[in-house]
């Protein structure tokens, strides 16, 4: 099962420039996670940001988080031509569950 | 910090054999490990919940005959993918809970720890 959809499907950006991937969800959270996958590659992980939290930052990321509107955003600034890869939030229901992984935003940015 | 370590990384196999992929967590012990499905360009999809000492819950969809878990200690689960076949060819990935992180509201608050994945492909 998958939580809902994440936009854009794809982006392309120059580096230096700003990407912005937001992520929809529909039922009840106890955080969410942003995790970053290379091609072929494994997950890795980003950022927590709990039920309770609506921006927390860490390096070059920035997440936002509405509760009230089941969204949340992740922000990357100043884009190198390293951080192209898929992108996907996965949301914790807490109680010893599963994440469930949105579908992913894949991220491409040119030098 | 937690390593969880997933074995192997990738396997070519023809069809109708069967093919093991474990799952390990290293310096911590996980009384429940996840595992996921990924297919080219597609998010993960969760299989299954493993559980130590008891039988893996199934999601939907997923033919608990054909995919057996078995998670028999606290730091190994093992998925076999049995009389695989082409389109059984895909990236499965597992993942692992600290037990000792607690499964309470604030206690759940942490990253699981994911495996590096598993490439399957059936010829």
């Amino acid at each position: 099962s998958q939580q809902g959809e994440e936009d854009p499907q794809a982006l392309s950006i120059q580096e230096g420039e700003n990407a912005t991937m937001n992520c929809s969800y529909k039922t009840s959270i106890n955080n969410l996670q942003w995790y970053r996958q290379n091609s072929g590659r494994g997950l890795v992980h980003l950022i927590l940001i709990r039920s309770n939290e609506r921006e927390k930052h860490s390096g070059r990321l920035r997440v936002t988080l509405d509760t009230s509107k089941k969204s949340s955003s992740l922000l990357i600034t100043a884009s190198r031509a390293a951080d192209t890869a898929s992108y996907f939030c996965a949301t914790d229901a807490g109680q010893g569950t599963a994440l469930i992984f949105g579908k992913g935003t894949t991220l491409s940015v040119s030098s | 910090g937690a390593v969880v370590s997933q074995h192997p990384s990738w396997v070519i196999c023809k069809s109708g054999t069967s093919v093991k992929i474990e799952c390990r967590s290293l310096d911590f012990q996980a009384t429940t490990m996840f595992w996921y499905r990924q297919f080219p360009k597609q998010s993960l999809m969760l299989m299954a919940t493993s559980n130590e000492g008891s039988k893996a819950t199934y999601e939907q969809g997923v033919e608990k005959d054909k995919f057996l878990i078995n998670h028999a200690s606290l730091t190994l689960s093992t998925l076999t993918v049995t009389s695989a076949h082409p389109e059984d060819s895909s990236f499965y990935i597992c993942s692992a809970r600290d037990a000792s992180r607690g499964q309470n509201i604030g206690g759940s608050n942490q990253p699981q720890h994911f495996g590096d994945g598993t490439r399957l492909s059936i010829l």
